[in-house]
């Protein structure tokens, strides 16, 4: 049974047009988490959800934004994509982040296509 | 255009050798550790763990060593099977920036298991 679920699994979108990337997670996990994967690269960290608080990582670019409307779900919107910002976006869950043996779970990803 | 992409380190072993995969990790406050396996188009997978207090770890087919002196982590796959080909990424928790735990992934090795 999938826990960590990623809609589209596939998205294309235009040069500037506005794009919602989706998270859902049953396993009703405190934090949540977005990565950006470009190929042949390590997953790089653009901001987490602990509930409600929201951390952003000091370089990441306005551009991506977030909502957690409540615990199961998660949005990354990217107000004008370029093209350097196709790339595999990667949510993850965590029980709590305070302890520091908790594994993050990740859902299958969301290829983004810019065109 | 030609499109440019960094080139992952890659492991190529026979079916049934036994694959070590190498880390070297930056931050000496991390003090807990994970290998994750990335199979193409997927999220990555967790396959082991260790915290900092410990200097081996096994689990099925699998040994995690981590040698802290140098800042070295080591993943060994046991009589590697085709099914084990993927990007292998060792992953760091440490404290950032206050209470915050931040997961942070190292380069990925391709791993390619020859029938």
């Amino acid at each position: 049974d999938a826990m960590v679920i990623q809609n589209p699994r596939y998205q294309v979108t235009q040069f500037g047009k506005p794009v919602t990337l989706s998270c859902s997670q049953t396993l009703n996990h405190n934090v949540m988490y977005w990565y950006q994967q470009k190929s042949s690269q390590a997953p790089k960290l653009l901001f987490h959800y602990y509930d409600k608080d929201f951390n952003n990582e000091a370089d990441t670019p306005d551009n991506f934004q977030s909502r957690r409307p409540n615990t199961s779900f998660c949005f990354l919107d990217i107000r004008s994509p370029g093209l350097g910002d196709a790339a595999m976006y990667l949510c993850a869950t965590q029980g709590d982040r305070g302890a520091t043996n908790e594994k993050l779970f990740f859902g299958s990803g969301t290829q983004l296509s810019v065109l | 255009g030609e499109s440019v992409g960094l080139h992952l380190p890659t492991l190529s072993v026979q079916e049934g050798d036994n694959s070590i995969i190498n880390c070297a990790y930056s931050n000496s406050a991390s003090d807990y550790f994970i290998w994750y396996k990335q199979e193409s188009g997927k999220g990555p997978q967790f396959i082991i763990d260790i915290r900092s207090n410990m200097d081996k770890r096994q689990g099925q087919r699998v040994t995690v060593l981590l040698n802290k002196t140098v800042k070295h982590l080591s993943l060994q796959i046991a009589a590697t099977q085709p099914g084990d080909s993927a990007v292998y990424f060792c992953a760091e928790k440490g404290l950032s920036g206050g209470s915050n735990y931040k997961l942070t992934f190292g380069k990925g090795t391709l791993l390619t298991v020859n029938p």
